[in-house]
């Protein structure tokens, strides 16, 4: 596709429900990374994968939270457990980017996220 | 603690009034600072990156500069349609690629 593209675009769950979000990243783009966007703040980091491989997941709030990226395009991340705090936006973004690179990453529009 | 701030959080303008948006940095050993635009319910879009101090570039009615510790978002006879937040993101040795830390936006409204 011409973008980097997330599903649902919205997605209510009930507390303690597990849940999953897909990221289709711009076609040929070796880095994946996620981000999580409360309400009036600015994206936080959670993960970045490098084709399959997940290189940083220093960002991940805690245990209940799972990402991969097993054939390096498609990625899916896993909530397990909503809990009111995890409501925010859930961003996607790619790049070309390699070791050597430096190049800008593209954003998905998100999943806005609200557990009840 | 690294630490991106940026200011005003938000900035009322009227058309063709010109300003600067600000992101000061604390980070040890910059990679790099991205400039992005984000539109309600719609995620981040790119505008600049600045690797080192007095680089400048120029989109359009935008231009970004870097100091060794603030980058300036300038905006030239704006009009309606640069109404937005724009974030400032910045990315430093010893993080992993794609860790950028964010400031929390400002929101820029211009009226015509």
């Amino acid at each position: 596709g011409a973008g980097v593209s997330q599903s649902p675009r919205y997605k209510v769950a009930k507390r303690g429900q597990d849940v999953a979000l897909r990221c289709d990243p711009i076609s040929g783009h070796v880095s994946l990374f996620w981000y999580q966007q409360a309400l009036g703040q600015g994206p936080e980091f959670l993960t970045y994968f490098q084709n399959e491989a997940q290189l940083d997941k220093s960002g991940l709030p805690s245990d209940r939270f799972f990402a991969e990226r097993p054939e390096g395009s498609v990625s899916t991340l896993k909530i397990q457990r909503t809990q009111q705090e995890d409501s925010a936006v859930y961003l996607c973004a790619s790049s070309l980017r390699d070791r050597e690179m430096n190049t800008e990453a593209f954003f998905g529009q998100g999943t806005r996220l609200t557990v009840v | 603690e690294d630490q991106v701030t940026q200011s005003p959080e938000a900035l009322r303008l009227q058309e063709g009034e010109s300003s600067s948006l600000n992101c000061s940095y604390t980070v040890s050993g910059l990679r790099g600072l991205f400039w992005y635009r984000q539109d309600p319910g719609k995620g981040p879009e790119f505008l600049f990156t600045l690797y080192s101090a007095g680089e400048e570039k120029e989109k359009e009615r935008l231009k970004a500069t870097l100091t060794k510790k603030e980058s300036f978002l300038h905006i030239t006879a704006p009009k309606p349609e640069d109404s937005a937040t724009y974030l400032c993101a910045v990315e430093f040795y010893g993080g992993s690629q794609g860790n950028l830390i964010f400031g929390k936006g400002t929101k820029l409204s211009v009226k015509p």
